[in-house]
């Protein structure tokens, strides 16, 4: 079992908020990657990360910014929260050759 | 084009069936072929992976690539209620490329 672990598992939150939600993952894996997701819909990538000090947008532009201090630790950071950021949000971690990617359990996100 | 695709479903079999999951994909480059299970609100968990063509079994699942024709399938036999999630296929060309997801196909397993 993957070990990767997501804070907080939900929250409500209200326009104009600053939020951070947490992801680590024990694994000691260089590869992080910060994915969203609207209930019953595709995947989409927001943000990956190769190593410490490593971020790079992914395929979906997205208001929010990541960083990459430490290799077990990958937080997202929305600096003013809007509706259109309410959304399902999914940490996952890749260390093997494949880039078979371990997931957290997600943070539910939902901005009044 | 999508990179890859994949039919949404819903699909909807009874307990005991054999399942087929496909996907289609366009770019001969692509390697490694994953399957991803996603329950509802829970993140996807990895189910199988295999590199290039062949097939690959574990319990009920087996994973097949046929890379003449771009196209990816999971099989499920023995179908179970438990079974009833999204699953989606995951392509990617070596370890340093990003992983392309296909949409997912919904499953249901009615008992």
């Amino acid at each position: 079992e993957a070990d990767i672990y997501q804070t907080p598992r939900y929250l409500v939150i209200g326009t104009g908020k600053k939020i951070t939600l947490e992801c680590s993952q024990t694994m000691g894996h260089d590869k992080m990657y910060w994915y969203q997701q609207d209930p019953g819909m595709e995947l989409h990538l927001i943000h990956y990360s190769y190593g410490v000090n490593s971020t790079e947008k992914g395929d979906l532009s997205s208001e929010s910014t990541v960083s990459r201090i430490r290799t077990e630790h990958f937080p997202l950071t929305l600096e003013s929260a809007r509706p259109s950021h309410t959304s399902q949000y999914l940490c996952a971690s890749s260390g093997g050759g494949a880039d078979t990617q371990y997931f957290g359990p997600g943070t539910r996100l939902t901005v009044l | 084009q999508k990179e890859v695709e994949q039919d949404p479903g819903p699909l909807s079999v009874p307990e005991g069936a054999i399942v087929s999951l496909n996907c289609t994909y366009s770019n001969s480059a692509f390697q490694y072929f994953m399957w991803y299970r996603q329950y509802s609100r829970k993140g996807p968990e990895l189910l199988m992976y295999t590199y290039s063509s062949g097939n690959k079994e574990d319990g009920r699942f087996t994973a097949q690539v046929d890379k003449s024709s771009k196209y990816i399938s999971l099989f499920i036999r023995d179908s179970q209620p438990s079974d009833s999630a999204t699953y989606l296929c995951a392509i990617t060309k070596t370890s340093y490329d990003k992983v392309i997801f296909g949409p997912g196909t919904s499953l249901s397993v009615i008992p």
